[in-house]
């Protein structure tokens, strides 16, 4: 079955400061794989996506992911972050069934920013 | 445009009850999610709805969770008897279909309705 994995919980950084966010991913087909932000009292807001080619994919507020299919990995990134970065980040892969795509999602990692 | 909306925002009930939450998806999006969201927990998928089929409900947890979209546009998710780890919160999420045999359309989701059962 698939899963997805972020091992951090929790991370702090200084604003200004570079950001990786880890996501580990397990699907046997191709996975369509997705970054989401969530703010306290917000839904859902869809940083970026992947489906196929270039591996590297960019997206809004600055963030950017990778792909690595050797290390079933799709790490997102920000070379500087924003106070208003502080939310939690959730990675999600598609499954595809009934021709929709239902989302799997990672247990979340919890961004503070401090000055 | 309008987003996702969904009511109530917030919805307390005791244990036994009866609740109704609804979802009024972007106009013309043919795809529709529930998602249930637990404290400290990623969302897990419940069910989806292309117009008003629905064609997969393999998460929905139990018996006493059961939805409908009768018209293709607004949908309910009830949850009958509700039991304290009932107790979450559920997203709504929209999609267009991009049709082929898979839909890469972006999910759109609302700002969920937080349920507290005591």
């Amino acid at each position: 079955a698939q899963s997805v994995t972020q091992p951090d919980i929790h991370i702090t950084v200084s604003e200004g400061a570079s950001l990786e966010l880890r996501c580990n991913y397990s699907y046997g087909a191709t996975p369509y794989l997705f970054w989401y932000v969530q703010s306290p009292g917000q839904g859902l807001q869809l940083l970026l996506k992947y489906f196929s080619g270039d591996t590297l994919v960019q997206g809004i507020k600055g963030f950017e992911a990778e792909f690595k299919r050797s290390q079933s990995s799709f790490n997102l990134r920000k070379p500087s972050v924003h106070w208003s970065d502080a939310a939690e980040y959730f990675c999600a892969v598609g499954v595809s069934n009934f021709g929709n795509e239902k989302l799997t999602f990672g247990t979340g990692t919890r961004l503070t920013i401090i000055p | 445009g309008a987003g996702v909306s969904q009511s109530p925002r917030y919805k307390v009930a005791k244990r036994g009850q009866d609740v109704a939450l609804r979802c009024d998806p972007i106009s013309g999006h043919v795809s529709l999610f529930w998602y249930q969201q637990a404290l400290g927990q990623g969302p897990e998928f419940l069910t989806y709805f292309q117009n008003e089929a629905q064609l997969d409900k393999s998460g929905l947890p139990s018996d006493r969770f059961f939805a409908e979209r009768p018209e293709g546009s607004v949908s309910t998710l009830k949850i009958q008897r509700t039991q304290q780890e009932d107790s979450a919160v559920y997203l709504c999420a929209s999609s267009p279909s991009s049709g082929g045999k898979r839909n890469k359309e972006t999910q759109y989701f609302g700002p969920g309705t937080r349920l507290l059962v005591l």
